[in-house]
This record gives C-alpha cells, structure tokens and sequence, in this order.
C-alpha cells in the first residue's frame, strides 16, 4: 500500500523557519519525481516545488524561490522541504505527493502550516 | 504562468443526473514531446485531493467509469455521465506542461 506520512507542522513566528518531513512506503521511491503541494485555508490548490528522481533538477514557484529547499534522501525513502523567511501568506496545509514531471499520482494526509505571531 | 480557469465554479447536481465541468488554458498545453498535461483531481471534504484523469482523457485506476475528460489545445472538459452522493467534492484541472504548474480555482459539486 502506497503510503505517505508527513511530520513537520506547526505555528511559526513570521519570519521564523520549519522543515517538513514526508515518509514514503509502498512504492520504489528512488524512481519517482516527488512534490509539495500546498493550501491556504478554504482555498485553492497551488504548486511549490518538485525534485527529480536523483535530486539533479528541483523546480521552485516563484513565491518561495530563495525561501524554500526541496531535497530528498533516497536511502531514507524521505522527502524534505525547509521553509525559511516565512510569512503570514505561508500559511496553508502542505501536501508530500508522489510525481512531478507532469502531474502527481498520490498525495499525503498533509501537514499545517500556521505563519502567525 | 499558465492561468487556468474553471467555470462553473458551483455545480448542484441532482443525484442520477449528468454533469460537467470546464477547463480553460491561457495557452496551449501541448508539450514538446506531443502529449498534453491536463490532469483533473477531485478533493471531496476534509480529504487530501486524488487524481481521476491524466493526459486529458485517461482514468487513475479504480476510478469509476462515469468519469471522463476530452478536449485538446486549450478547452477541456470533466464529465460526470450520472453523478452519485460520493462525487460531492471541489473538482480542480492542473496543467503539467508548462512550470509552474498550475490549478484552476476548482468547481465544487454538490447535491441539490
């Protein structure tokens, strides 16, 4: 059974940083493009990164670009994303999902982010 | 960016009735390699979103056969050939062609 499971969420203080952690099983995770996906509360869904197989490409949204790091650690079957500078506009539940070269095939339960002082 | 839009943006459906959803690119999404990245995901409430069509017009597996997607170019569509009480939900197109890839606002389906 595919899975992936998230730890990492919380309130933050703007400005402040957080690393997301999403633990995949069920599926060789070394072959897969893996992504974050994120949204706001009571809104719509919105792209934030996504990092190839080996971890050579990774490809950021412009919102985040120079705030945000997408990795990998394929021995651990792990995928990663430090958020840094965070802002109130942060704020939103981000998905772990399977996939990213043109689209995902599975997502995670997801994991608050919460931006507030 | 690519801007995706959606209409309607609030769908009642009577249960057993057809229904449809429209997707609009501000450009195309023929990639380079010939195919056409129009994914659409269905996020029913308090769940994470799942994944019913890709490349326009192909069904995830175990998704039911009253689903379907066609169009080309820029202009899509999601049908739902007799909708059923498990299908109310916000329904959103994704485009997987050009970075960053990007949502339509989605639709959200209930009952009526």
């Amino acid at each position: 059974e595919v899975q992936l499971v998230e730890s990492g969420g919380g309130l933050v203080q703007p400005g402040g940083s957080l690393r997301l952690s999403c633990a995949a099983s069920g599926f060789t995770f070394s072959t897969y493009w893996m992504s974050w996906v994120r949204q706001a509360p009571g809104k719509g869904l919105e792209w934030v990164a996504n990092i190839k197989q080996d971890g050579t490409e990774k490809y950021y949204v412009d919102s985040v670009k120079g705030r945000f790091t997408i990795s990998r650690d394929n021995a651990k079957n792990s995928l990663y994303l430090q958020l840094n500078s965070l802002r109130a506009e942060d704020t939103a539940v981000y998905y772990c999902a399977r996939g990213g070269y043109s689209s995902v095939t599975f997502w995670s339960q997801g994991a608050l982010v919460t931006v507030s002082s | 960016d690519v801007v995706m839009t959606q209409s309607p943006l609030s769908l009642p459906v009577t249960l057993g009735q057809p229904a449809s959803i429209s997707c609009r690119s501000s450009q195309s999404l023929v990639h380079s390699d010939g195919n056409t990245y129009l994914n659409w995901f269905q996020q029913r409430p308090g769940q994470s979103p799942r994944r019913l069509i890709y490349k326009v017009s192909i069904r995830d597996s175990g998704v039911p056969d009253r689903f379907g997607g066609s169009g080309s170019g820029t202009d899509f569509t999601l049908k739902i050939s007799r909708v059923e009480a498990e299908d109310v939900g916000v329904y959103y197109c994704m485009q997987g062609t050009h970075w960053p890839f990007t949502f339509g606002p989605g639709t959200k389906v209930d009952i009526k």
